[in-house]
């Protein structure tokens, strides 16, 4: 079974350029996360999709932050414009369906590194 | 709101020595703990998970983790160390059930001294 997969795995661009990250996550599973990891501090949630729904955004740090997950499948996230603050690593994790009341292990991607210079 | 801590962000192990990752964590309700590994170019992989059930929690390559409520803590443990441990671990903390979001601690990086 394939893992979740995230493109580019490093993305170097200028400040006020446009990015796109992209993330595959593991076939069936509903749920899908973003984070982000600004050097040498903690990962932190940015939003959760349940199938093609925002279930929760409130991590998202300002409006030129735009994810999408068309069709309930794979999911963008556009930064726009970049700005220097914005670099760091982006994860993407997803996970299944809740069922019987328990906790489904959220699984990960390798990440994209950006850096916006 | 839910947090975490992880004293020492870099450890250092001889190998065979005993590993003690430390994590202390806030929650306001009944937490969800999770204890995540990242090799180097590698994602997160999960190395253990208490949800309620067994306080001494069991995962991969050998580590456990018990949950103390009376600490508010969730140690991560290894009885010997191996060389292939070195790594980035991650501790975080979830509410569950309709609030899934992982809050994550800032890291410990993990040397294992030959």
């Amino acid at each position: 079974e394939a893992g979740v997969t995230q493109f580019p795995s490093h993305s170097v661009i200028e400040k006020g350029q446009t990015v796109t990250l992209r993330c595959d996550p593991i076939s069936g599973h509903d749920n899908l996360y973003w984070y982000r990891r600004v050097m040498g501090k903690e990962i932190k949630f940015l939003l959760h999709f349940v199938k093609e729904s925002k279930q929760d955004e409130s991590g998202m740090p300002n409006n030129r932050f735009l994810a999408e997950r068309t069709g309930g499948t794979y999911s963008t996230l556009k930064v726009q414009p970049a700005e220097l603050e914005d670099s760091g690593v982006y994860f993407c994790a997803s996970s299944q369906e809740k069922s019987l009341g328990i906790e489904e292990t959220q699984y990960f991607g390798p990440g994209t590194r950006l850096l916006v210079l | 709101a839910q947090s975490v801590t992880q004293l020492g962000s870099h450890v250092s192990v001889s190998e065979g020595a005993l590993v003690l990752l430390r994590c202390n964590y806030s929650s306001s309700v009944p937490p969800y703990l999770f204890w995540y590994v990242q090799y180097p170019n590698q994602g997160l992989q999960l190395l253990l998970k208490y949800t309620s059930a067994a306080t001494l929690v069991k995962g991969i390559n050998g580590f456990e983790a018990e949950f103390k409520k009376s600490e508010t803590s969730f140690h991560l443990t290894k009885p010997s160390a191996h060389m292939s441990d070195a790594a980035e671990y991650f501790c975080a903390v979830s509410e569950g059930f309709g609030n899934e979001k992982l809050t994550f601690g800032t890291g410990t990086r993990l040397t294992i001294i030959p």
